[in-house]
């Protein structure tokens, strides 16, 4: 059974720095792209970006409204991607989802983790 | 970057009936990057469709997915209670890669 547990949300300051972890169990991890999916409260869902597996170079794209803040990394020995997020900004208040990306779609979800920018 | 349009914003039905739902493109997409999730309250989002049509393992029949270019459509052919939920769309865009989301529409019990 394919499962994704995020973890590392909470509260944190504007301008600071937090870091989200998603464990992965149930497939070959390394063979998959991965994607973070946000979705502020009461709003819709926002991609924020993804990294490619090994076997496509294990590059990255972003969302426009997070290039150049966050980084999304992978550990492939421990089955974890990693979305680290710098100089935080209150709109960027919303779970944060795991996914796992099938080629052009999200084909399995974690429980999300809920990152709440605030002084 | 293309922009995906959901209509209606609410659909109130009743269980037993046909729900149809709507996605427009502002651009062409290639059927193969069009996806439909449902999301219920407090949970995470499922995939129902991919591929525009193909329905997602363990989703029921009753779910389907259809159009092209800048038009597609999600229909539940007979409402269960368990279907009324948030429905989003999403495309894929290869030049640059992104991913984006229509903004929902949510079917409510009449």
């Amino acid at each position: 059974e394919v499962q994704l547990v995020e973890s590392g949300g909470g509260l944190v300051q504007p301008g600071r720095s937090l870091r989200l972890s998603c464990t992965a169990s149930g497939f070959t991890f390394g063979d998959y792209a991965m994607s973070w999916v946000r979705q502020a409260p009461g709003k819709g869902l926002e991609w924020v970006g993804f990294i490619r597996s090994k076997a496509y170079g294990g590059t990255t794209e972003y969302a426009a409204s997070v290039k150049g803040r966050f980084t999304i990394s992978r550990d492939d020995s421990k089955s974890i991607a990693y979305l680290q997020m710098n100089s935080l900004k209150t709109e960027d208040t919303a779970v944060y989802y795991c996914t796992r990306q099938q080629l052009v779609h999200f084909d399995y979800w974690g429980q999300g983790t809920l990152v709440t920018v605030s002084s | 970057e293309i922009v995906l349009t959901q209509s209606p914003g609410t659909l109130s039905l009743s269980p037993g009936e046909r729900a149809t739902l709507s996605c427009r493109a502002s651009q062409s997409v290639s059927s193969s990057y069009l996806a439909w999730y449902q999301q219920k309250p407090g949970q995470a989002p499922r995939l129902l469709i991919y591929g525009a049509s193909s329905r997602a393992t363990g989703i029921p029949d009753r779910f389907s997915g259809s159009g092209s270019g800048t038009d597609f459509t999600l229909t539940i052919s007979r409402l269960e209670p368990e279907d009324f939920a948030v429905y989003y769309c999403q495309q894929y865009g290869s030049s640059p890669p992104r991913l984006t989301f229509g903004g929902g529409t949510k079917v409510e019990i009449k």
